[in-house]
C-alpha cells in the first residue's frame, strides 16, 4: 500500500522556468511533510519541510505547498536551474511516531538549457 | 544544514562475511538514527528505528539478526549485515534526526548520509 505517491516519474523544465513537482498522500495522520532531492549513489538531501498547521513555506526558491483537504502537496521551484536536475522524493510523517518517514517513489527532474 | 558521515562509501565483500556500516552525526546529537534500504530505480525503504541506549525497532520483513543494528552513543549509529549473501547487495542509507524550532513551528526532520554501496560477490 503506497501512502505517498508521486504519479510522475519524469518532469522536464527549461532553464529559468517553474518546476512543479506534485505528491498525494493517503494517510490522514501524516501531519509533517519534507522534500528531499537525491542524486544517483548519494543520500537525500533536505530542501524544505511543512507543517500540517500551515499550507505554505517559502526558502528562497522552493516553496512547498499543502492542500490538506486534498490530501495533495507540491514543490515550486522557481527559476529552475540545470543544477535542480535530480529525483526528487516527497515523504510523510506521523508526530509521536519517532518520524518514521514515508516516502514517495520520486520524480526526476530535468531542468533543460 | 546539519551534517550525516556514512562508512563506507562502498564495500564488496565475499558471500558469508559480515561488514558493518558506520553512520554519525557530525554537528548534532541525534538520539534517532534510521536505516533505509534503496534497490535500483525504487523510493527508500525504512529497515528500522535506532535509538540511542536501546534496541533498534525493526520494520516488517526486515530481519533483526541479519541486519545488527547498534546506538551506542548520540553520534553513531552501526549497521552490521551478518552473513551477507548477493541478495543483500544494495544502496544502504543511515539518517539522523533532529528536533526544533523554526519560525513558529515545531520541525522535525531526518539529515541522511551519503549511503553506502553494498556488493556481495
Amino acid at each position: 500500500d503506497q501512502q505517498v505517491k508521486q504519479n510522475s516519474p519524469s518532469l522536464s523544465v527549461q532553464e529559468g522556468r517553474i518546476s512543479i513537482l506534485n505528491c498525494d498522500y493517503t494517510n490522514s495522520m501524516f501531519d509533517y511533510f519534507l522534500w528531499y532531492k537525491k542524486y544517483p549513489a548519494e543520500g537525500p538531501t533536505f530542501l524544505i519541510s511543512i507543517s500540517s498547521i500551515k499550507d505554505k513555506n517559502e526558502d528562497g526558491r522552493f516553496t512547498v505547498f499543502l492542500n490538506k483537504s486534498a490530501k495533495h502537496l507540491s514543490l515550486h521551484i522557481v527559476p529552475s536551474q540545470p543544477g535542480d536536475s535530480a529525483v526528487y522524493f516527497c515523504a510523510a510523517s506521523v508526530s509521536g511516531t519517532a518520524s518514521k518517514l514515508t516516502f514517495g517513489t520520486g520524480t526526476r527532474l530535468q531542468v533543460t538549457l | 544544514g546539519a551534517v550525516v558521515s556514512q562508512h563506507p562509501s562502498r564495500v564488496i565483500c565475499k558471500s558469508g562475511t559480515s561488514v558493518k556500516i558506520e553512520c554519525r552525526s557530525l554537528d548534532f546529537q541525534a538520539t534517532t538514527m534510521f536505516w533505509y534500504r534503496q534497490f535500483p530505480k525504487q523510493s527508500l525503504m525504512l529497515m528500522a528505528t535506532s535509538n540511542e541506549g536501546s534496541k533498534a525497532t525493526y520494520e516488517q520483513g526486515v530481519e533483526k539478526d541479519k541486519f545488527l543494528i547498534n546506538h551506542a552513543s548520540l553520534t553513531l549509529s552501526t549497521l552490521t549485515v551478518t552473513s551477507a549473501h548477493p541478495e543483500d547487495s544494495s544502496f544502504y542509507i543511515c539518517s539522523a534526526r533532529q528536533g526544533g524550532l523554526a519560525g513558529g513551528s515545531i520541525t522535525d526532520t531526518q539529515y541522511f548520509g551519503p549511503g553506502t554501496r553494498l556488493t556481495v560477490l
